[in-house]
């Protein structure tokens, strides 16, 4: 049974920092993976995706990177500031089926 | 432009009553999703639609019914209500083939509905 988990639950930088927020799941064989960000109250909005065949995914300040055969994925955002400030999701498509299985999120607070 | 569009966006009920919650994508896709986010933020599956045929259930009571008109709509019924049920359900979409075999299928979420069961 595939199992998503995203380490550390909570983070708080200072603007400017580069954040680096890890997923990690226990099945390598999987069909695409999604980081999300959710802000409180609202909806998620897709940040990116990566196929399986994918090492990485850039879009504008982030980089998301895909280790099939560790099951890892980090997001990296890059000069970081107050409007990053939200809970990061991480989501893996097992199959073909389309159902994700989320982690349960990593908390990023930028302080000014 | 709404892409994923959900009402209400608040549901305050008593138990034992039945609701519904209505979905409406507008970015042309195929498939369409519903999840629930319990109070601990944790986002689940329920059930998932290609082209208006049901193609995943999630092992949720039968209480909960999904129903799709259109492949735009997913509306979601729920009867006889329970104090937990209570939680964010969040509808999504995405193009995916039937078969799931799309080279893109990005999934894009409405802005959920917190139901809130008394």
């Amino acid at each position: 049974k595939q199992e998503v988990t995203q380490i550390p639950a909570a983070l708080s930088v200072p603007e400017g920092e580069n954040l680096v927020l890890n997923c990690s799941f226990t099945d390598s064989a999987i069909y695409n993976l999604q980081w999300f960000r959710q802000d409180p109250g609202k909806g998620l909005t897709s940040l990116l995706l990566i196929q399986s065949s994918q090492r990485e995914q850039t879009s504008g300040r982030l980089n998301a990177s895909l280790d099939k055969s560790s099951g890892r994925s980090t997001l990296y955002i890059a000069a970081s500031q107050p409007g990053d400030s939200a809970t990061y999701l991480c989501a893996v498509r097992p199959d073909s089926w389309g159902k994700l299985q989320f982690g349960a999120g990593t908390q990023v607070v930028v302080t000014p | 432009d709404t892409a994923v569009s959900q009402t209400p966006k608040y549901l305050v009920t008593q138990m034992g009553n039945d609701k519904s919650i209505k979905c409406e994508q507008n970015l042309g896709h195929d498939t369409m999703y519903w999840y629930k986010q319990d109070s601990k933020k944790f986002l689940k599956i329920m059930f998932s639609y290609n082209n208006k045929e049901l193609i995943i259930n999630e092992t949720v009571p039968n209480r909960f019914s999904p129903k799709s008109p259109d492949k735009a709509h997913l509306n979601l019924h729920i009867n006889s209500l329970e104090l937990g049920d209570s939680a964010v359900y969040f509808c999504a979409s995405s193009q995916d083939l039937a078969g799931g075999h799309s080279s893109y299928n990005e999934q894009f979420f409405g802005p959920g509905t917190r139901l809130t069961v008394l």
